[in-house]
């Protein structure tokens, strides 16, 4: 059975602070790894990972993948407010298994 | 704009009642997929397809069906609509070219009383 786990499932932060989410993957015929975040309503697309080593950037947020130890990080660097939201991550082999995501509560 | 649409974006049924949940896509997306989320557990996959006339069941498959006799629709449907299955509805789609990522609706919540 594929499995997902991220961690933490919540955390707090003030506005300014750097934060690291987890997520790690156990997918059979693993393809790619993805991370989305979750406001109010439909999960929005941030990144796919698909080779070790290699980070994705978007402006303050960056995620890298570790075939090897089958782990991914999002880093979030000078958080805001706006960055409060449920991230989730996703492993792939055409059909996405999810973590129970983290709720990031970032506060002024 | 090419989109994903649900319908109802709220919906309050009874147990034991047939309900079906819309799902139509614009993309023209050959993979289609419905999920429920509920705290504590995440995205769980329900059933999805890569195609018309293509359907498979998901991990949380027990009392939905869904069928896909075009390429823009996915409709779920629980057949006889129990509490456990209260819960909010996503569904998503992806393309052939980029088959990992996924577009996901506004959602659907359904109430079962």
């Amino acid at each position: 059975e594929d499995k997902v786990v991220q961690s933490p499932l919540s955390l707090v932060v003030h506005e300014g602070d750097t934060v690291t989410l987890n997520c790690s993957y156990e997918v059979t015929n693993f393809r790619s790894l993805l991370w989305y975040k979750q406001e109010k309503k439909a999960p929005t697309f941030l990144f796919m990972l698909t080779s070790s080593g290699i980070e994705k950037k978007s402006g303050r947020l960056s995620s890298i993948l570790d075939k090897k130890e089958l782990f991914s990080i999002l880093n979030i660097t000078a958080t805001q407010t706006g960055d409060s939201a449920i991230y989730l991550c996703g492993g792939s082999n055409y059909k996405l298994t999810f973590g129970k995501g983290t709720l990031l509560t970032v506060n002024p | 704009d090419a989109e994903i649409t649900q319908s109802p974006r709220h919906k309050i049924t009874e147990t034991g009642r047939q309900v079906t949940l819309a799902c139509h896509q614009t993309w023209n997306h050959n993979n289609m997929f419905w999920y429920r989320q509920d705290l504590g557990h995440g995205l769980r996959l329900i059933h999805y397809s890569y195609g018309v006339q293509d359907t498979n069941k998901g991990e949380v498959s027990d009392g939905y069906s869904v069928s896909r006799s075009n390429t823009e629709d996915l409709p779920l449907t629980l057949e006889s609509a129990a509490s456990s299955q209260t819960s909010v509805y996503f569904c998503a789609s992806s393309a052939q070219a980029e088959v990992d990522i996924q577009y996901f609706g506004a959602g659907t919540r359904l109430s079962v009383l």
